[in-house]
């Protein structure tokens, strides 16, 4: 089966710097995937990450390391806007659906 | 824009009824998918379906059958509900592979009383 980690609860400070970590388990790997959702809002698309290394979209950066089943997601220039839930996600093997960690609650404080 | 639309925000039930949940998208994807969320368990994939009257099991699909028809609708059945399956219910729909976005609607929060 597919497993995925990442904490529960981050807290940030508005304009700082924060990385929120996935770590995971699979038998094949097609990439890890990144979605945001807003209390109450739905999930949506972030990022994906097929090789390693750094990929960048304007404030948010996802970084992926195949050797160590590791990817973290970088988000900076924190803004209150930012409090959401993040969610890293994989592909199950042989299927075109996901498997989600269980979410990082991330709270920006003034 | 992609648009995915579930058919109720919020809807309440009572203990054994069969419950429709309805998903339409209008993106012409082939791939749809019903998820359930529940706090600290993140999305747990129920059913999904990669084209007209295919269907395939996630990884909850007990208590749950799925309907579709059309391209554009994909429906979420409770044979007969229970409240242990009072949840958010996420539908999303996606085009090829399982590297493309998956694009969720607004969820419906299901209460089975």
């Amino acid at each position: 089966g597919q497993s995925l980690e990442q904490p529960s609860e981050v807290t940030a400070v508005e304009g700082a710097i924060v990385q929120i970590n996935c770590t995971y388990q699979t038998s094949g790997f097609y990439g890890l995937s990144w979605y945001q959702q807003h209390d109450g809002g739905a999930p949506t698309f972030l990022s994906y990450n097929a090789l390693d290394g750094l990929e960048e979209t304007g404030r948010f950066s996802s970084f992926l390391s195949r050797s160590d089943s590791y990817g973290y997601l970088l988000l900076q220039e924190l803004q209150m806007k930012d409090s959401a839930s993040y969610f890293c996600a994989l592909p199950v093997a042989g299927r075109r659906a996901l498997t989600f960690g269980s979410g990082t609650r991330l709270q920006v404080q003034p | 824009d992609v648009k995915v639309t579930q058919s109720s925000r919020y809807l309440v039930k009572r203990t054994g009824e069969k419950v429709f949940l309805e998903c339409v998208q209008d993106m012409d994807h082939e791939n749809m998918f019903w998820y359930r969320q529940d706090p600290g368990l993140g999305l747990r994939l129920i059913y999904f379906s990669y084209d007209v009257k295919m269907k395939e099991k996630g990884d909850i699909p007990e208590g749950y059958s799925v309907s579709r028809e059309k391209k554009e609708r994909f429906s979420l059945i409770l044979e007969s509900a229970s409240t242990n399956q009072t949840s958010m219910y996420l539908c999303a729909s996606a085009s090829g592979g399982s590297n493309q976005p998956q694009h969720f609607g607004d969820g419906t929060r299901l209460s089975i009383l």
